[in-house]
């Protein structure tokens, strides 16, 4: 089946710096990836969506300075966190769909902790 | 923003039991499914209903599908530890392309 890769799956970081998280389709390509957030013992919050080749579209109150996202190929999407800050502490977890309108395969997820 | 409902929010079991969990949406859809989550890791797709179907049987899973009410159903039969998990209902719009919109999910506890 597809597969999706999320790298770093956890990564502690001190404040003000920089985070970057890689996901990859391994096996299919991706036009279309998509970045969500989740606190502990809560639903997926949809973050944006990433698109190869243009702009991401974010989500109502996602901050796209403070989230970039790039869409370089048809295989990696990236988030980066930047200038983190202890508030930005939590699940991070990326998603694709191999097919239009059929299931979508998650990366891992990234457990960013901001000190 | 969140569109789908789940209930219950926590569901505890025993091994041998059968497992319902509720799913209600808002908007029309063009697909539901349903995705489970063991802690600290990704989603696991379980399975997917379309809008024009009913019910979908997949080993111990059992999917309903309402579009008249607005709602699924998930079912695990004979329940086991390893079923312990979050789960999760997803609904796909015909107006937003791929995109899923995540219930609030349940928390199966199933005791050995």
């Amino acid at each position: 089946g597809a597969v999706v890769s999320q790298h770093p799956s956890r990564v502690i970081c001190k404040s003000g710096t920089s985070v970057k998280i890689e996901c990859r389709s391994l096996d299919f390509q991706a036009t279309t990836m998509f970045w969500y957030r989740q606190f502990p013992k809560q639903s997926l919050m949809l973050m944006a969506t990433s698109n190869e080749g243009s702009k991401a579209t974010y989500e109502q109150g996602v901050e796209k300075d403070k989230f970039l996202i790039n869409h370089a190929s048809l295989t990696l999407s990236t988030l980066t966190v930047t200038s983190a800050h202890p508030e930005d502490s939590s699940f991070y977890i990326c998603s694709a769909f191999p097919q239009p309108w059929g299931e979508a395969f998650f990366g891992q997820g990234t457990r960013l902790t901001v000190v | 923003s969140q569109q789908g409902e789940e209930d219950p929010q926590a569901l505890s079991i025993q091994e041998g039991e059968n497992a319902t969990m509720n799913c209600s949406y808002k908007t029309s859809i063009n697909n539901l499914q349903w995705y489970r989550q063991n802690s600290g890791r990704g989603l696991v797709h379980l399975i997917l209903i379309r809008s024009n179907e009913r019910e979908k049987h997949s080993g111990r899973l059992r999917v309903t599908l309402d579009t008249s009410k607005k709602s699924s159903s998930l079912l695990i039969t004979a329940s086991r530890a390893a079923d312990t998990a979050s789960y999760f209902c997803a609904t796909g719009r015909e107006t937003s392309g791929s995109r899923l919109t995540f219930g609030e999910g349940t928390q199966l506890t199933v005791n050995p």
